[in-house]
């Protein structure tokens, strides 16, 4: 069974920065690139970036590009995300989300919760 | 960038209804298109892929269609574990998803 289990809800103060995971389970993780989606309170879904952990290459929505960092650590089936320089437009449920047969977000995380407050 | 307009933002309906839900592409996008359903405080959760297929566990009630730039949603007979928020999401070049429609009951 193919399982993500992100890591719990952050309280962040504006200004700093946060890293979140995302483990992966019930597969290979080199064979699945590894996606993360921002979905802001009674908002909809914005694509945030990808990484491929087979060869550590990363794409971002440009919207994304200096707010999120994207890893991977393979020896622990471990996906992160980073987001730098938090304000008040970052509190978010973040979601990783693997893809199945061409389909980016096919399986998901339970999300992980980042409020940034002072 | 491929943006997506989904359409209607909510949608009011009685148990047993009909509904459909649309989603415009601004260019032609190959049927790559997904629909998600999201309940509240929860993942969303996959429905159907490139156009009409459905995932392994979606009940027949749901279905999709489209080409093009055009696309729909059904759900017939609509019951209440439908109540939920839905998305559209183009996969063809990078990813979009439209801005999501409510269903509530009436």
């Amino acid at each position: 069974e193919v399982k993500l289990q992100q890591s719990g809800d952050e309280l962040v103060r504006p200004g700093a920065s946060v890293k979140m995971s995302c483990k992966a389970s019930g597969y290979t993780f080199t064979d699945y690139a590894m996606h993360w989606v921002k979905q802001s309170p009674g908002q909809g879904l914005e694509w945030i970036g990808t990484i491929i952990p087979l060869i550590d290459t990363t794409s971002y929505n440009q919207k994304f590009k200096g707010k999120a960092t994207l890893t991977a650590d393979k020896s622990s089936n471990t996906a992160y995300m980073e987001l730098s320089r938090l304000t008040s437009e970052d509190s978010a449920v973040y979601y990783c989300a693997r893809g199945s047969r061409g389909l980016p977000f096919a399986y998901w995380g339970q999300g992980t919760l980042v409020t940034v407050s002072s | 960038d491929i943006q997506m307009t989904q359409s209607p933002p909510s949608l009011s309906a009685s148990l047993g209804d009909k509904v459909t839900i649309t989603c415009q592409a601004s260019q032609n996008i190959n049927k790559y298109i997904a629909w998600y359903q999201q309940k509240p405080g929860k993942a969303p959760r996959l429905l159907i892929r490139y156009t009409s297929t459905l995932e392994s566990g979606t009940p027949s009630r749901f279905s999709g269609s489209g080409s093009g730039r055009d696309y729909s949603f059904s759900i017939s007979n609509v019951e209440s574990e439908d109540i939920a928020s839905y998305y559209c999401l183009q996969y063809v070049n990078l990813h979009t998803f439209g801005a999501g429609t409510k269903l509530e009951l009436k």
